[in-house]
């Protein structure tokens, strides 16, 4: 079956630390994003790739990082400049930016620091 | 910049009623508006795409309408079933960004 696997499910952080999130498509996509989503706000670009080795920040990249190496994988590491890290975090691909077919979403990662 | 307003409070409804949820948005119109299903802990899920030049759109028991002049958009569930309780989120297009926009979701709980 197609489709997009985020692991790990749940991750905890300490204060300081870098942690990775990985996200992994088989759809053949081009196109990769990173949300996050906090309560009561809607979903919010981290950064976004249109192709492999290209990315691009999205409206809150501040303290994350992500690659493209290859175009089935898109992980996200949240750094320690992130001041509050604690969020649901949904990958997701489509075919191509801009293209209207709507994006196919992973079941996220639920990070919390401790 | 494109703002999406979708009633935060939850609502309820009977089983069987016909649930509408509503999506207003400001500044330009979108060449195309989507509609998503997200269930607790889960990732959205693609349901319905509407473009600016249709007015309505139908998929089983769904259906959208897109009206550009008021700047909004309805998202009906007829017959609705305790299985449609979920938070459903509107998307729009970014314009020049290609990118989506997406409202924060109402969430709807349809009793038996």
């Amino acid at each position: 079956d197609g489709g997009i696997t985020q692991s790990p499910k749940y991750l905890f952080r300490k204060e300081g630390q870098n942690v990775t999130l990985s996200c992994e498509q088989n759809l053949n996509h081009d196109a990769m994003y990173w949300y996050r989503q906090d309560p009561g706000q809607g979903l919010r670009l981290i950064y976004y790739s249109q192709i492999v080795n290209d990315f691009q920040k999205g409206d809150i990249a501040e303290g994350y990082s992500v690659s493209r190496e290859k175009k089935e994988s898109f992980p996200l590491t949240v750094t320690s400049a992130q001041k509050n890290p604690t969020a649901f975090y949904l990958c997701a691909s489509s075919i191509a930016t801009g293209h209207r077919g709507g994006y196919t979403f992973g079941s996220g990662t639920r990070l919390t620091v401790v | 910049s494109q703002k999406i307003e979708q009633n935060s409070e939850a609502l309820n409804i009977q089983e069987g009623k016909t649930a509408t949820l509503t999506c207003n948005y400001t500044n330009y119109s979108p060449a195309y508006l989507q509609w998503y299903r997200q269930d607790p802990g889960r990732g959205p899920v693609f349901l319905l795409l509407i473009r600016e030049n249709e007015k309505e759109k139908r998929k089983e028991r769904l259906k959208v309408t897109f009206d550009t002049t008021l700047k909004q958009s309805l998202f009906h569930i007829t017959a609705s079933q305790p299985a449609d309780s979920a938070t459903y989120l509107c998307a729009l297009d970014g314009g020049a960004t290609n990118k989506l926009i997406f409202g924060t979701g109402t969430l709807l709980a349809v009793q038996p």
